[in-house]
């Protein structure tokens, strides 16, 4: 059984479109996590969220909106998608609600022509 | 504004030597220290931590060290073997809910 699943692992698209990522843990975690690897490599923190309640937000376009509808999921949806965008997308879950150790989906990679 | 730093961004070693991996961070506030081990396709994966009131964690082949004056942490792995090749990132967290990673080291073992 994948503690962390995503879906999709792989998504095409055009600039413009909305695009969602879905993300399910199987842990029992109360927290979870988008993280944004970008073309140099660098994982950054995008949202988290805490038994459904937003905790983190980082300096993210309002284009991207997080949905938690339980602490098992938590959704990436995306307007208006740019090139930019393109990047390979990760979601994780967390026992504690501060950080440590994180277990990671295998991500979602965007790429928006 | 990256606050952890990999400056190698690749180390190659031969099977049974030891590797180092290096990282160094900026904020004074960190206190958790982390290093995850990524394959290709996959996400990454935790593999050892240390606490700042630490400077020294082992776990089997993986040991971490932490030097904090230097605000600079090391990981050794030894012996290496062929399935130690991967990428693997530093990361830190302020206990602030944040990790902050640093843009890895890929490490090949050579047989």
């Amino acid at each position: 059984d994948t503690a962390v699943s995503q879906t999709p692992k792989y998504l095409v698209t055009q600039m413009g479109n909305d695009k969602s990522i879905k993300c399910e843990q199987n842990l029992g975690h109360d927290t979870m996590y988008w993280y944004k690897q970008d073309s140099k490599k660098f994982l950054k923190i995008m949202f988290s969220y805490n038994n459904k309640e937003l905790i983190i937000n980082e300096t993210v376009p309002n284009r991207f909106s997080p949905k938690s509808p339980d602490k098992a999921h938590l959704n990436l949806h995306i307007n208006s998608l740019e090139l930019g965008d393109s990047a390979v997308y990760f979601c994780a879950s967390s026992h504690q609600s501060s950080a440590g150790e994180l277990f990671f989906g295998e991500g979602s990679r965007l790429t928006v022509l | 504004d990256q606050q952890v730093k990999q400056n190698s961004p690749s180390l190659s070693v031969q099977e049974g030597r030891i590797s180092i991996l290096n990282c160094d961070y900026t904020n004074s506030m960190f206190d958790y220290f982390l290093w995850y081990k990524k394959y290709p396709a996959e996400g990454p994966t935790f593999l050892i931590s240390i606490s700042s009131i630490k400077d020294k964690n082992e776990d089997g082949r993986f040991t971490v060290f932490l030097n904090k004056s230097a605000k600079h942490l090391s990981l050794h792995i030894v012996p290496s073997q062929p399935g130690d090749s991967a990428v693997y990132f530093c990361a830190a967290s302020a206990n602030d809910y944040k990790l902050s990673f640093g843009a890895g080291t890929t490490v090949t073992v050579r047989a």
